[in-house]
């Protein structure tokens, strides 16, 4: 059983449109991430929902928009898609508990985003 | 500021060998925790250990060892009996506690090249 799953793996586009990415988790997790992975390998956090509540946002153009319809999901929307957009997204999730800094993250196969 | 930093872009090492990938990190929260992912080509983030800044012992898992150095801010990933399977990129990652932000960081990663 996929614990973090991610839809489409793959996903070319032309610059201007709006996509989504679904993620969603059947590890009972009620953290969930967006990360941004760009061509050199640099992983970035994007956003972070605890409980379908934001917590982290981190310096993100507003096109992209995160929206959690309950705890096992997190899609990300990006409006307007530019060339810069390109690169792989990662979901992940993770059980937060008050010592947080132990969460131990579980991602997703990753999304390769191209925008042509 | 980095918060993370691999130094080692690439790194070889002989199948059977053992292998060290250095991480250092910094912060001024007592409270932090430490992660290795690994990334094979095919792309997905796979945990691999996790220590916390109040152990007394070092992590292990399997093959896999962190020589954790506090007084020196260094979490370095050990592998003993490499593989041709562990050929990937490694990634230190540090979450700070309640003195801190929460938000996880990424360093830049580690190629790793076993080769037979």
């Amino acid at each position: 059983d996929t614990a973090v799953s991610q839809t489409p793996k793959y996903l070319v586009t032309q610059m201007g449109n709006d996509k989504s990415i679904k993620c969603e988790q059947n590890l009972g997790h009620d953290t969930m991430y967006w990360y941004k992975q760009d061509s050199k390998k640099f992983l970035k956090i994007m956003f972070s929902y605890n409980n379908k509540e934001l917590i982290i946002n981190e310096t993100v153009p507003n096109r992209f928009s995160p929206k959690s319809p309950d705890k096992a999901h997190l899609n990300l929307h990006i409006n307007s898609l530019e060339l810069g957009d390109s690169a792989v997204y990662f979901c992940a999730s993770s059980q937060e508990v008050p010592f947080r800094d132990s969460e131990t993250q579980y991602f997703g196969p990753g999304t390769r985003l191209l925008v042509l | 500021a980095q918060k993370i930093t691999q130094t080692q872009p690439g790194m070889f090492v002989q199948e059977k060998e053992a292998v060290t990938l250095d991480c250092t990190y910094d912060t001024s929260d007592p409270s932090y925790g430490l992660f290795w992912y690994k990334q094979p080509s095919s792309g997905e983030m796979i945990f691999l250990i996790y220590q916390g800044s109040y152990d007394q012992q070092n992590a292990t898992e399997g093959r896999y060892s962190l020589n954790f150095q506090k007084a020196r801010k260094s979490a370095n990933l050990v592998i003993s009996a490499s593989q041709l399977g562990d050929s990937a990129m490694y990634f230190c990652a540090m979450r700070e506690g309640p003195g801190g932000s929460y938000i996880p960081t990424f360093g830049r990663g580690t190629s790793l090249i076993v080769h037979p």
